[in-house]
């Protein structure tokens, strides 16, 4: 069975330190990758998506994923954080049958 | 435009009441979508309507029951709720849905409590 995996539940980090949120997912066929964002009483936003090509995606607000095959990763990166980024993030596979997978979620803090 | 939006954004209703969310989209998506997402947890995924059609219940309860009156409009009738069937309900739309280059757009969501 398909399964997505996202293992930082909970990240904390001062502002303008480096993020890095890992996603890995199982499933042996082609599959397509996003990243929701989800603010505190808002829906979910997509921030970026992989379908093919360069494997290092950039997305809306600074962030950018990298999709490594050999690792059925898709870990999404942010250089310096801010406060504004605190928020729910999902990782999410789609491999054609209308489902998303998605991921439990990693709930990052920025302290200001 | 990529906006869906939903109504009532907010609801209460008792074990006993009937009610209804409902979703509106613009972009000319064929698929759409209804979501159950629990504090703290991913969205999980209750039906999808294809052209009008649906193409997928994930084994909901029939207390739960989606209805594709055309293209643009997705509503989800609601009777005899347990509580916790308290949740964010959220609605999505796609494209096509069948294709895995599909990008599902997500509403605000409708906060439902069930006393």
């Amino acid at each position: 069975a398909q399964s997505v995996s996202q293992h930082n539940h909970h990240v904390i980090l001062s502002e303008a330190a480096s993020l890095e949120l890992g996603c890995n997912y199982s499933y042996g066929g082609t599959v397509n990758l996003f990243w929701y964002v989800q603010y505190p009483g808002q829906h979910l936003q997509l921030l970026l998506k992989y379908f093919s090509g360069d494997p290092l995606v950039k997305g809306i607000k600074g962030f950018e994923a990298e999709f490594i095959k050999s690792k059925f990763s898709f870990n999404l990166r942010k250089p310096s954080v801010q406060w504004s980024d605190t928020a729910e993030y999902f990782c999410a596979v789609h491999s054609g049958t209308y489902k998303y997978i998605f991921g439990t979620g990693t709930r990052l803090k920025v302290l200001a | 435009d990529t906006e869906v939006t939903q109504t009532p954004k907010h609801l209460v209703m008792g074990m006993t009441n009937k009610k209804s969310l409902k979703c509106e989209q613009h972009m000319g998506h064929r698929a759409m979508y209804w979501y159950k997402q629990k504090a703290k947890k991913p969205p999980e995924l209750m039906f999808v309507y294809s052209y009008e059609k649906l193409s997928i219940n994930e084994s909901v309860p029939s207390r739960f029951s989606p209805e594709c009156p055309n293209s643009s409009l997705l509503n989800l009738h609601l009777h005899a709720l347990q509580p916790e069937d308290s949740a964010l309900y959220l609605c999505a739309s796609s494209q096509v849905g069948t294709t895995s280059t599909d990008t599902q757009y997500f509403g605000p969501g409708t906060r439902l409590t069930v006393l």
